[in-house]
């Protein structure tokens, strides 16, 4: 079943620790995004990547960090600099990352940090 | 800036009547717009794109470049369509940017 596969779907961490977020993909995309879901405030981009090893940050990428060393695979870390990290993350991916390319998404993982 | 905005949090509808959930975007250039929808436990998909200038499920959406508007418009909602819909712009950068959602709920 090709798609993008988002783990864990729930995270909890205590205030202070980084965290990764997993993302992968077996649809050959070469574009991948992170997306922050809060209520009342829509999707917010953190990061995207539309190649392997490169990178560009989004609208609030204060506090988090990617990497993109394989395609297949989209890391997302919350770093204890994120001063809201509780939120619902999601992971999505593109076949080229132009415009006009839709958007396939993961399932979300929801991370709560206490 | 690029912007987009959806001026309803939700809503609400009886099932058989119109539905039209707005949207309105800034944005110098030329833009590609689409709606997402996100039903009750299942993920965030795609409905529909401007430039495909196709009805799915029923719902379409014409770009108005004059009134900057992409709104979405069914002429007869059906209680299935309840969901979260998603108005998002994509920029020539590879940027994805969405709204804040609207809640569309479909009374029976």
């Amino acid at each position: 079943d090709g798609g993008i596969t988002q783990s864990p779907k729930y995270l909890f961490r205590k205030e202070g620790q980084n965290v990764t977020l997993s993302c992968e993909q077996n649809l050959n995309h070469d574009a991948m995004y992170w997306y922050r879901q809060d209520p009342g405030q829509g999707l917010r981009l953190i990061y995207y990547s539309q190649i392997v090893n490169d990178f560009q940050k989004g609208d609030i990428a204060e506090g988090y960090s990617v990497s993109r060393e394989k395609k297949e695979s989209f890391p997302l870390t919350v770093t204890s600099a994120q001063k809201n990290p509780t939120a619902f993350y999601l992971c999505a991916s593109s076949s080229s990352g132009g415009a006009g390319s839709p958007l396939h998404f993961g399932n979300g993982t929801r991370l709560t940090v206490t | 800036a690029q912007r987009v905005t959806q001026p309803e949090k939700l809503l609400s509808v009886f099932k058989g009547a119109p539905v039209e959930l707005k949207c309105n975007y800034s944005y110098s250039g030329s833009p590609e717009l689409f709606w997402y929808v996100q039903y009750s436990r299942q993920r965030l998909q795609l409905l529909l794109r401007h430039i495909s200038r196709e009805s799915i499920k029923g719902f379409t959406a014409d770009l108005n470049k004059g009134e900057t508007s992409f709104h979405l418009k069914k002429p007869f909602a059906q209680e299935e369509d309840s969901a979260m819909y998603y108005c998002a712009l994509h920029n020539q950068g590879g940027k994805l940017i969405f709204g804040q959602g609207t809640e569309l709920s479909v009374k029976p």
